[in-house]
């Protein structure tokens, strides 16, 4: 099974902030990878798909690259309700996440 | 607008058998699509557990394979997870989602609320 690991694993930054987190796959992905927002208490959203693919209706501050073994997600501005966990999410022969990836403001 | 519901008891004793229900609104699942349970155990990551197509094809994490069943009733518009022989670890929030195929990958692009269930001894 594809193993994904994602850091960091926590970071605290400021409004504003360009903050970009990392998903490191251990056998390359092609770009089949997507990206997941969780709020606390709050059930996950959807990102990003297809490793760049922004998702219908999710701000344009977000953003994604990578194919492989290697992939980004980036906020180019944080904002307060960014505070949440990303997972990053791949299916080779079944799906799986990364370990996550908590933002703090 | 899709929207998934989930129900069941939110305790159940170990060594028997975890039964929730998945209730799908402002789509048939005749329509295709797979269709699928996703957990969160306290304060950890996710984990998917199976999902199923309109044929009754299943596909399961092989961690929990031999424990789990996921059926759908396309009659009544929902889907359903088995989780037998269960202990404390299997305490957790437990998702319904969809399972959906873009271009080159599979996501999970509807979430239901997710319901706690609790493992008590």
């Amino acid at each position: 099974a594809v193993q994904l690991t994602q850091f960091p694993s926590s970071l605290s930054a400021s409004v504003g902030d360009r903050v970009t987190i990392t998903c490191r796959a251990s056998q390359g992905l092609g770009t089949a990878l997507g990206w997941y927002q969780q709020r606390p208490g709050k059930s996950p959203q959807l990102l990003i798909f297809d490793a760049s693919n922004l998702q219908s209706g999710i701000p344009s501050r977000f953003s994604a690259t990578g194919s492989g073994t290697d992939f980004t997600l980036t906020i180019s501005s944080l904002q307060p309700e960014d505070s949440a966990s990303y997972y990053c999410q791949e299916f080779n022969t079944y799906p799986a996440f990364g370990g996550g990836t908590r933002v703090e403001i | 607008h899709v929207q998934l519901q989930e129900s069941g008891p939110g305790l159940v004793k170990a060594s028997e058998t975890l039964s929730l229900t998945c209730s799908v609104s402002g789509f048939s699942i005749n329509s295709g699509y797979y269709w699928g349970w996703v957990r969160q155990a306290p304060g950890k990551g996710l984990e998917w557990i199976g999902s199923i197509y309109l044929t009754g094809f299943t596909y399961y994490n092989p961690a929990l394979e031999s424990r789990v069943t996921v059926s759908l009733d396309t009659s009544t518009n929902h889907f359903s997870l088995d989780l037998k022989s269960v202990t404390a670890a299997d305490t957790a929030v437990y998702y319904c989602v969809r399972d959906t195929n873009y271009r080159t990958g599979w996501y999970f692009d509807v979430w239901g609320r997710g319901t706690l269930v609790t493992v008590t001894s």
